[in-house]
Parts: structure tokens; C-alpha cells; sequence
């Protein structure tokens, strides 16, 4: 089983800043990850696919990055509504497992 | 547009059975690459991967739960089914049900079902 972590648990940024968020699978899971973002009482919301891929919609602001074991997804520039807690996930090999995922609130 | 709706009980006394229903639309479970997944959220977890159901009736099962987890597709109802038995409190979740395509990312889940295991 590919093991996900996430860090940093917390990430508190001002709005306006950049957020840089890490994921980190247990072995190389090439670049099958995703990112989802979830606000409370809502389902999560895709964010990012093929670890650069931004979804439909997505805006520009949020890019992906990274292949094998170490993953990034920046937020360039913190607007209010990205305070949410963001999650990655592999898809590579069965079972699917999800990181434990990232809160970021405002500072 | 797709849209997937989680159905079911939203209380279960331990050891009874867990049946969930999602009901969507927007596509066909008989397209090639297509696939309906459950994932559930413990209150204030992380997401947890439970079951998925290819188009072509492949199953898969979270290895940790494959014991309790049976999941069925009805495609003429479009509806996918999730049973899992002998619930404890932990079990106490939110249940999502999520559309896959192209064997990669859920997109997108339906709005979830809490589910209490409590006597």
C-alpha cells in the first residue's frame, strides 16, 4: 500500500501570500496524484490531476508540481475562499489512499 | 452535467448492515473507463477510499475493509450500491459516492451522507 503524507498539518498564510503545500508517497507513484480541495460541509472539490493537470474551472492560481514520490501544489496568491483544507491522492496502484491532508487558515 | 446523490440510513445500530445507495447522472457506468468509488470521512479525519465499480463490473475493495464491503451497480437504474456489515461506532462517517474516469481522480463526488452507528 502507497503510504501518503502531507505537511505541513497547518499552514497559516495572509491573504494575498503564497502557500506552498507538500505531498509525499511511499514510493514512486510516477505522476498519478491528485489534489482536492474540501471547505467544511462540502464535498471535495477536484483541484489538480496528473499532479500539473489543473481541473475545469480551476483558477490559474493554483498550480501543480512534481513526479515519483515528492509533490507540490502552490497557491500563488492566497484569496479568501482557498481557506480550506487540501488533500492529495494517488492513484497508481490499488488500494487508492489519501493523504492525511493540509488545513490552510488565515494568519 | 454529472451529479451523484448518496442515499440511505443516517442512523445504524452496531452490528447491523450498511446499505448506501448513490444514484447519478450524466453518464453511463457502461462507458469504457468509467467507474463509481466510495470514500468516506470519519468527523474531523481524512478521506478513506472504500470500494469502487468499474464499467465492465471489475470491483476493488480497501483491503483493511474488503471483509465487510460488497459493492453492486445497477446501470439501467443508473445506481451503485455500497453494503457493509457488522457496523461499530467507528464506522460514524460521512459516505461520499464519486464519478472516476480514465482509471485517475474522482470528479466529481456527491454531496454525502452522514451515517451514525450508535444504539
Amino acid at each position: 500500500e502507497v503510504v501518503m503524507t502531507q505537511s505541513p498539518a497547518t499552514l497559516s498564510v495572509s491573504p494575498g501570500e503564497r502557500a506552498t503545500l507538500s505531498c509525499r508517497a511511499s514510493q514512486s507513484i510516477s505522476i498519478f496524484l491528485a489534489w482536492y480541495q474540501q471547505k467544511p460541509g462540502q464535498p471535495p472539490r477536484l483541484l489538480m490531476y496528473d499532479a500539473s493537470t489543473r481541473a475545469t474551472g480551476i483558477p490559474a492560481r493554483f498550480s501543480g508540481s512534481g513526479s515519483g514520490t515528492e509533490f507540490t501544489l502552490t497557491i500563488s496568491s492566497l484569496q479568501s475562499e482557498d481557506f480550506a483544507v487540501y488533500y492529495c491522492q494517488h492513484y497508481d496502484s490499488w488500494p487508492l489512499t489519501f493523504g492525511p491532508g493540509t488545513r490552510v487558515d488565515i494568519k | 452535467q454529472i451529479t451523484l446523490k448518496e442515499s440511505g440510513p443516517t442512523l445504524v445500530e452496531p452490528t447491523q448492515t450498511l446499505t448506501l445507495t448513490c444514484t447519478f447522472s450524466g453518464f453511463s457506468l457502461t462507458s469504457s473507463g468509467v467507474a463509481v468509488g466510495w470514500i468516506r470521512q470519519s468527523p474531523g479525519k481524512a478521506l478513506e477510499w472504500l470500494a469502487l465499480i468499474k464499467w465492465d463490473g471489475d470491483k476493488r475493495y480497501s483491503p483493511s475493509l474488503r471483509s465487510r464491503l460488497t459493492i453492486i451497480k445497477d446501470t439501467s437504474k443508473k445506481q451503485v450500491v455500497l453494503t457493509m456489515t457488522d457496523m461499530d461506532p467507528v464506522d460514524t462517517a460521512t459516505y461520499y459516492c464519486a464519478h472516476r474516469r480514465d482509471y485517475s481522480h474522482f470528479d466529481p463526488w456527491g454531496q454525502g451522507i452522514l451515517v451514525t452507528v450508535s444504539s
